[in-house]
Parts: structure tokens; C-alpha cells; sequence
């Protein structure tokens, strides 16, 4: 399994500032991504985080807007810049562990952001 | 998109079984069904996953028909914490695949 973590488990922003999320995992993973929850929908991807180069966004997600560090192999971060009410959702870190013959993904906590 | 399909929302006694259905009719050779749940507040949550056989665990068994195109997560004694939307996904072994979910049931366990 994974234990992972993320910092801070909720904010409250004002429009136009940017928040800087942590995610720390407990062991080495492959792949790390990061999601979107609005309120009351599903997870959106929006990016696959890459360990020593630029992270792969989905579409409709951009780097200027959400741009993602990954300096090893525990530890990702995602900033949501320039921040309007629409930001508000749930952010989630999530890991996979590839096996030989299945994934196994974990997902952390959250953070919770609202911007006023 | 994901590739199954899912009631939007069911409802269940506690202490009755709880037997969610999930359609994968486009479901290939190598990819597996997994069952995640996310309760109120916070992360997704493991439950199970199978790939042609049936499998259970200490939370859920999980039926896969024979041709593969559909599946049924069942909560043998549903308690009140087991209320989540509950996600039902289909994905490849191996590292090529991204993971997305869909829309999931949400699943009320009432007294």
C-alpha cells in the first residue's frame, strides 16, 4: 500500500492569489497524478506528474494555470495560480504502483479549497 | 471517458446486502474491473478489483459475468459508514493506461 499525505487539508483564498499544494507519499511510486472533484461531480484529471520533467496535462488544463513540481520520487506539488471562485473544489494526489499483472492506485486525503 | 456505466444513485437497508451493478459491455482481454469508493470529505478508497474470476475480501465481493460485460459489487452487511459513491473502473494491467473515473453511484445505507 501507500500512505499518502497532502498539505493543507483545506484554504479558504481570495480571488487572484495562488496556493501551492503538497502531496508526500511513503515509498517510491512511478506515477503520480493530480485531480480535480467540483462540488458534487466526479474526479477530473488533470495531470500526470513526472519525475524530472514538465507533468502531461489532459485537456482543458494548462501549465500557466496549474503548474506541477516533482523532484523525486516521493513528493509532488501543484499550484493553482491566479485564483478565481471557479477554482473552488477538491484537490486530490494519487499514486499508482504498477504490478505485473494489475495497478494499484491510492489517493490522498484531499485539499479542500474554497476562493472568495 | 470511462467505460462503464453505473446507476447514479441506490439505496440500501442496514444490515442487508448492498449489490451494485456496473455495465462494461466495451471491456478487453487485459483489463480489469476495479471498485474504488469515496466517502463524504475525503479520498477514493480501495475496495477490489477481478478479472474474469470472482474475488472477495474482509469489505466486498465482487461478481464478474462470464462474457465480462458486467459486474456486481456486493456489500454483504451494509452498514451506515458504507454510504459513498461508489466508482467502477475498467483499466489495463501494465503502465499505459490513465486512470479516470466516472460519475459512480451513490449509495445511501438508511437505518
Amino acid at each position: 500500500s501507500a500512505v499518502i499525505s497532502q498539505k493543507p487539508s483545506r484554504d479558504i483564498c481570495q480571488r487572484g492569489t495562488s496556493l501551492t499544494i503538497q502531496c508526500q507519499v511513503d515509498s517510491q511510486v512511478t506515477m503520480m497524478f493530480w485531480y480535480r472533484q467540483q462540488p458534487g461531480q466526479s474526479l477530473t484529471l488533470i495531470a500526470t506528474a513526472n519525475q524530472g520533467s514538465e507533468a502531461t496535462y489532459e485537456s482543458g488544463f494548462v501549465i500557466d494555470k496549474f503548474p506541477i513540481s516533482r523532484p523525486n520520487l516521493t513528493f509532488s506539488t501543484l499550484t493553482v495560480s491566479n485564483m478565481s471562485p471557479e477554482d473552488s473544489s477538491i484537490y486530490l494526489c494519487s499514486v499508482v504502483h504498477y504490478r505485473a499483472s494489475y495497478n494499484e492506485q491510492f489517493f490522498g486525503p484531499g485539499t479542500r479549497l474554497t476562493v472568495l | 471517458d470511462a467505460k462503464t456505466t453505473q446507476p447514479t444513485s441506490m439505496d440500501c437497508a442496514e444490515g442487508r446486502a448492498a449489490n451494485l451493478p456496473c455495465n462494461h459491455s466495451t471491456i478487453s482481454g487485459n483489463e480489469y474491473v476495479y471498485w474504488y469508493r469515496q466517502i463524504h470529505s475525503q479520498g477514493p478508497q480501495y475496495i477490489i478489483h477481478g478479472l474474469k474470476n470472482n474475488e472477495t475480501n474482509e469489505m466486498a465481493s465482487l461478481i464478474i459475468t462470464e462474457d465480462r460485460k458486467s459486474s456486481t459489487l456486493i456489500l454483504p452487511h451494509a452498514t451506515l459508514r458504507d454510504t459513498a459513491v461508489y466508482y467502477c473502473i475498467v483499466r489495463e494491467s501494465g503502465g499505459s493506461y490513465i486512470p479516470t473515473f466516472g460519475r459512480g453511484t451513490s449509495l445511501i445505507v438508511h437505518p
